[in-house]
């Protein structure tokens, strides 16, 4: 599996977009992209995931970077409901998720 | 309708004691997991299993025994309780036929160890 290196913190303000990096440099090619939060006293919730392209839902957006050695989250308007901690995963099928430190999104009012 | 659900949600024991953590999910998927999530807050996978039968291990001393009765569930048995079994173990469901890239949380069960 690919190991992937977040920020351990990042900050923002409410209702401004934030842009979350990861690194995962020794993805393979077949190696999917997917990120996770955890609120405050909850379980880890799906995001968004992505393979090549860049992709939308309704969470988030995930931009990949051409040579996939890097990615994005990004929320558009940050609320505070989206205060969390943050984690990118590269793997192959969904069978062994692998969480790393993660990055600790603080929104500010 | 809670989609992964967990119980008991706190538990309190004492060394040694043996203890079980229920889980069930309703979402009709073939594969679970159980998570242990440390006092550092590091997620680690300790089982997977698909359509009841074990896939993934990850080397979990074996006081810790999972059983999958049928699909939608997967219990967490653990005996002899030691102190640095104290953590939030969390459940997990996913669809792999067709896979979607989306594991389903529990909201997990706090385990404290005396």
């Amino acid at each position: 599996d690919a190991k992937t290196t977040q920020p351990n913190s990042m900050e923002s303000n409410e209702e401004e977009p934030v842009h979350l990096p990861c690194n995962h440099s020794t993805i393979s090619g077949t190696d999917y992209i997917h990120w996770y939060r955890q609120l405050p006293s909850q379980g880890p919730e799906y995001v968004i995931h992505g393979l090549t392209s860049n992709v939308n839902n309704r969470m988030a957006s995930l931009a990949i970077a051409e040579d996939r050695k890097s990615s994005t989250l990004i929320l558009h308007r940050a609320t505070l409901r989206d205060a969390a901690v943050y984690y990118c995963i590269s793997i192959q099928g969904a069978q062994k998720l692998v969480f790393g430190q993660g990055t600790r999104l603080t929104i500010n009012p | 309708d809670t989609a992964v659900s967990q119980t008991p949600k706190y538990l309190v024991t004492q060394m040694g004691n043996d203890k079980s953590i229920k889980c069930e999910q309703n979402l009709g998927h073939d594969t679970m997991y159980w998570y242990k999530q440390d006092s550092k807050k590091f997620l680690k996978i300790m089982f997977s299993y698909n359509n009841k039968e074990l896939i993934i291990n990850e080397t979990v001393p074996n006081r810790f025994s999972p059983k999958s009765p049928d699909k939608a569930h997967l219990n967490l048995h653990i005996n002899s309780l030691e102190l640095g079994d104290s953590a939030v173990y969390f459940c997990a469901s996913s669809q792999l036929s067709g896979y979607t890239g989306e594991l389903f949380f529990g909201e997990g069960s706090r385990l404290t160890v005396l």
